[in-house]
């Protein structure tokens, strides 16, 4: 049983560019969360998604960030024109509920030169 | 809001008992999750506190008092591979369900 799955896990961007990171929730999970974790620090909740919903994006900010879970295929967090200050770990973790246990993927690690 | 307080860094040696200590400020939760992550690595799950007491999974156990707002995570016969950062989380109440995160503690095991 294939835990939750993120793609590409190291991605280079330089400033001004576009950042899609994708993750696959765990089978049978349809309860995706998106965390940005910067060094030496913890991860900071950004979205909260289920299939076709965004649930609350209050941790997301407001401009260039967006993410998306289309019925098929996997979630999708998109980050417009980047810059310096989005270089960090984003992890995508799935649950299989509200409220119940999130496991994590491997994470992108986002490098913006 | 929540907040989430744990020492930065603790240091042990092989064999030894560690335990990480959580204190926090939240106006609701549903329950105290603790995550462990390697340099590099993925956040994974340990162990959840639903409710108060001693939660235990082989060398890790958890505890959770809510009237002293605070929990702890115990690490019996310390290993090398035990060197990674410890993270306490809280599932609010209402709202989202998403996780709050401590800032994290860093374990250091010795020879």
């Amino acid at each position: 049983n294939a835990g939750v799955m993120q793609n590409p896990r190291h991605l280079v961007r330089r400033r001004g560019q576009e950042a899609r990171l994708r993750c696959s929730p765990m089978k049978g999970h349809s309860h995706v969360y998106w965390y940005r974790q910067l060094p030496e620090e913890g991860l900071k909740f950004m979205v909260y998604l289920q299939k076709e919903n965004i649930i609350d994006e209050s941790g997301m900010p407001k401009e260039r960030f967006s993410a998306e879970f289309p019925k098929e295929g996997p979630s999708i967090l998109r980050i417009q024109q980047v810059v310096r200050g989005d270089s960090a770990a984003y992890f995508c973790a799935s649950s299989s509920g509200s409220g119940e246990t999130q496991y994590f993927g491997p994470g992108t690690r986002l490098l913006v030169l | 809001g929540q907040s989430l307080e744990q020492p930065s860094e603790v240091t042990a040696v092989e064999g030894a008992i560690v335990q990480i200590n959580c204190t926090y400020q939240t106006s609701g939760f549903y329950g105290l999750s603790w995550y462990q992550q390697h340099d590099g690595g993925a956040p994974t799950f340990l162990s959840y506190n639903g409710l108060d007491g001693l939660e235990e999974t082989g060398r890790f156990s958890s505890f959770l008092s809510r009237s002293d707002s605070y929990g702890y995570l115990l690490l019996q016969e310390l290993q090398m591979k035990d060197s990674a950062s410890y993270f306490c989380a809280v599932t609010p109440v209402g709202g989202r369900r998403a996780l709050t995160f401590g800032s994290g503690t860093r374990l250091q095991v010795q020879p």
